[in-house]
This record gives structure tokens, sequence and C-alpha cells, in this order.
């Protein structure tokens, strides 16, 4: 199957700093990627929908300006939380489909200290 | 927007009997649906999937069945095993747009004991 690669898998971060989270689709074109976050002992929550070469499309109730989403090229997307808090701290995990299957990143444990 | 309901959300079964999990959608143009195994700290592997063409399939313990018209899909694993341990997740797909969006539904913890 297709292979979707992120990074970081874990980050540390302080209060108040941003965090880059990359999503790369390693053996095939996405022309679309989705972000997911999923906390303890829950499902995984669509954030956002990245376009390439277009604007995210954000799901109700998540800021698009805390949470920004690029994505500049067909295998690349990234998100970056900024001005984390601890209440972000999640698993962030992103998946690109090859039709009709999603597959899916490492996913990144986020802790906002 | 799409809407998917999953019972029961935990679910604990003696090794060697069966686990069925019952998942109900509220798109109807959703016509994919994929089930998911999730393990502690993993990314969600794709178990088993039907497509809204198709009634049942089945892939060695594992099966899953579609209801189109009362919008239900279950999955069924037969003779389980403790690895079978793990949180289960169904998704349902829409092709309303021109992307595939997959929506997950709540999960069920499966536990089998040995």
């Amino acid at each position: 199957g297709a292979v979707v690669s992120q990074h970081p898998s874990w980050v540390i971060c302080k209060s108040g700093t941003s965090v880059k989270i990359e999503c790369r689709s390693l053996d095939f074109q996405a022309t679309t990627m989705f972000w997911y976050r999923q906390f303890p002992k829950q499902s995984l929550m669509l954030m956002a929908t990245s376009n390439e070469g277009s604007k995210a499309t954000y799901e109700q109730g998540v800021e698009k300006d805390k949470f920004l989403i690029n994505h500049a090229s067909l295998t690349l997307s990234t998100l970056t939380v900024t001005s984390a808090h601890p209440e972000d701290s999640s698993f962030y995990i992103c998946s690109a489909p090859d039709r009709p299957e999603a597959f899916f990143g490492q996913g990144t444990r986020l802790t906002v200290v | 927007g799409e809407n998917v309901e999953q019972h029961p959300s935990t679910l604990s079964v003696q090794e060697g009997d069966s686990a069925v999990i019952k998942c109900t959608y509220s798109d109807s143009a959703s016509n994919y649906f994929p089930w998911y195994k999730q393990e502690l700290g993993k990314r969600p592997q794709l178990i088993i999937d039907i497509r809204s063409n198709v009634g049942e399939k089945k892939d060695q313990r594992i099966a899953v069945t579609l209801n189109k018209t009362a919008k239900h899909f279950s999955l069924h694993i037969t003779e389980t095993q403790p690895e079978d341990s793990a949180v289960y997740f169904c998704a349902a797909t829409s092709k309303r747009t021109s992307y595939d969006k997959v929506i997950f539904g709540p999960g069920t913890s499966l536990s089998v004991i040995p």
C-alpha cells in the first residue's frame, strides 16, 4: 500500500511556542491530505482538509489561525500549532487518500508544558 | 455533514468467542466503508473494507456486512484471539466532494480475555 510519513513522532514544547508537524506521501501524489486530532480514549476527529495549492478547509470549531496548514507540494502538507497551550496536547495524525483507501502517518504526540 | 455512530463503546469477550461491532451512517452518498484497528499510540490500520455495491465481504476471521437501506454496517470477528485486543473504528467516506473525506465512528475498545 501507499506510504505516508509524519514527523516528528513526538514533541514537547513550552506553552506559547509554535510547533510544526510534517506529513509526506512517499510513493504517490496527494492533492488532498487530512489532519486529525485524537484525545486519549477518543476517536479521530477531523480538523481540516489540506488542499495542494489552495487554502485549507477547516471543520466547524477548529480555529484556522491557531492551526495553520500549508500544502505547498503534491507530497507535503504541514500543520503548525501556533501559540500552543496545554489543552492542545494531543495525538495529531495526517492521512492521504489513494482511492479508495486512506493511508495514515505515524502520528505525532504533542505535549505542551 | 456525515455522522457515524458506533456501538458498543467497549466489548469484552472470551478468547475463541465472536465479537460484533455495529455502525450506522447518516449520509446516503457514502459509498465506501473501511474498518480500522488502532493499537495504543499507533496509526490506524485498515483491516477490511466494503463498497456500497456489496452486501458482505469476508477475509479469514473477519467479515463485514452492509445494509444500505438501513445505513448500517457491522464488523464480525470470529475465533477471537488476545492479539485482537485493540480499538476498532468504523468509518464512512462520502464522494459528495471531489476528495474522499473519511469520517470515523467513536470507536470500540475490544478486550479478548485469554
